[in-house]
């Protein structure tokens, strides 16, 4: 199975800041990756997928990027309500794995 | 737009078998465009993908559940199950349902989850 790991696990920031979050796969999985945001007692919400593509409805200050092997999401400048954990999945194979996650807090 | 639903109990003794049902609005569950799938999270933890499912019976399962796993889809009802024998306290967890997006291999939409504690 391919392995998706998560970087860093906890980032505190304050609201404007450019925040950062990788996503490393065990192999390349080109640019077949999806980034969720899910906030306490409430089911995951896909943000991104196809690695940079923004689902309808996802504000502008997230993005996406990487292929192959490495990726990240970043969110420009952080809103109260981006305030929640974030997940990454690999869709290359019909197997998928989760990163095992990076919760964004409050500085 | 998609809407999930699941269904089930949320208390169940170890060794039992947990059954849960999802039930779909807003599109078929045989269409074309979609897998369905199951995602559980246990307390305090992250996400672990359990298994995917296509209207014709394909399934496909996380390779640490599958002895005890078990699919299917009643296309009269819109709905598709789980059922996981053997449990136990490590199998407590919230529960998801979702669409897996064929395009793109991830999970579009989710039910809201449901609470499952092994006790």
């Amino acid at each position: 199975d391919i392995q998706m790991t998560q970087s860093p696990s906890t980032v505190s920031a304050s609201v404007g800041d450019r925040v950062t979050i990788t996503c490393r796969a065990s192999q390349t999985i080109g640019g077949w990756l999806g980034w969720y945001q899910q906030k306490p007692g409430k089911a995951p919400k896909l943000l991104i997928s196809a690695a940079s593509d923004l689902e309808i409805g996802v504000p502008s200050r997230f993005s996406g990027s990487g292929s192959g092997t490495d990726f990240s999401l970043t969110i420009s400048s952080l809103q109260p309500e981006d305030f929640a954990t974030y997940y990454c999945q690999h869709a290359n194979t019909f197997r998928p794995t989760f990163g095992g996650g990076t919760k964004v807090e409050i500085k | 737009q998609l809407q999930l639903q699941e269904s089930g109990p949320g208390l169940v003794k170890p060794s039992e078998t947990l059954s849960l049902i999802c039930s779909v609005s807003g599109d078929s569950i045989s269409s074309p465009n979609y897998y369905w799938g199951w995602i559980r999270q246990p307390p305090g933890k992250g996400l672990e993908w359990i298994g995917t499912l296509y209207y014709t019976g394909t399934t496909y399962y996380n390779a640490s559940l599958e002895s005890r796993l078990t699919f299917s889809v009643d296309a009269s009802k819109n709905q598709f199950s789980l059922r996981l024998n053997s449990l136990t306290a490590a199998d407590t967890a919230v529960y998801y349902c979702a669409s897996l997006r064929l395009i793109s291999g991830l999970f579009d939409s989710c039910g809201q989850g449901i609470p499952v504690t092994v006790s």
